[in-house]
């Protein structure tokens, strides 16, 4: 059974720094890209970064550039997303997701996690 | 960066009834490289339909996706009470990055 746990999340004052987790397994991690997507409280879905199966290419949403970072141990089955100058519009649950594949390249996000709540407040 | 948007915003509907929720494309979808999701309270997104119609795994056949271009359809064919949700639609044809549609509630008349 594939499992995405998230983990990482609380308060965190604007301008400070968190770091989330993402413990994978029921899958070959390592040949899967991985996604984080957040969702504010009450609003909808917003991707936010992506890492390769390998770790050798990264993408960010323009409104984290800069401030967040994406990585993964395939050998611990990880994967993680630094998180600096948090501003309060980063308050959300942050999802780990799998990615889909059409054609070679990554698309849908087939399995989820159940996600952790990042709150940045003073 | 295609922008979806979904309508209506909210459905009021009783078991037993058809569903149709609309997904507009701000630029073709090429390949039909579209997504839906559903997503409870308090709950992850969970994935129903891929490449515009491929119901993904798991997932009865009453939920079917259709469309191409801009316009996409989700249609339920017969509301059971566990369908009443938000839905989302998301592209993956240009990206990075990856979009999704501002949600369709549908719920309980």
């Amino acid at each position: 059974e594939v499992q995405l746990v998230e983990s990482g999340g609380g308060l965190v004052q604007p301008g400070g720094s968190l770091r989330l987790s993402c413990a994978a397994s029921g899958f070959t991690f390592s040949s899967y890209s991985v996604h984080w997507v957040r969702q504010a409280p009450g609003k909808g879905l917003e991707w936010v970064s992506c890492i390769s199966s390998r770790g050798d290419n990264k993408f960010y949403a323009d409104s984290v550039k800069g401030r967040f970072a994406i990585s993964r141990d395939n050998a611990k089955n990880s994967l993680s997303l630094e998180m600096n100058s948090l501003r309060d519009e980063d308050t959300a649950v942050y999802y780990c997701a799998r990615s889909g594949y059409t054609n070679g390249l990554p698309s849908h996000f087939d399995y989820w996690g159940q996600g952790t709540l990042v709150t940045v407040s003073s | 960066e295609i922008v979806l948007t979904q309508s209506p915003g909210t459905l009021s509907l009783s078991p037993g009834e058809r569903v149709t929720l609309s997904c507009r494309a701000s630029q073709s979808v090429s390949s039909s490289y579209l997504a839906w999701y559903q997503q409870k309270p308090g709950q992850a997104p969970r994935l129903l339909i891929y490449g515009a119609s491929s119901r993904a795994t798991g997932i009865p056949d009453r939920f079917s996706g259709s469309g191409s271009g801009t316009d996409f359809t989700l249609t339920i064919s017969r509301l059971e009470p566990e369908d009443f949700a938000v839905y989302y639609c998301q592209q993956y044809s240009s990206s990075p990055p990856w979009t999704f549609g501002q949600g369709t509630k549908v719920e309980i008349k």
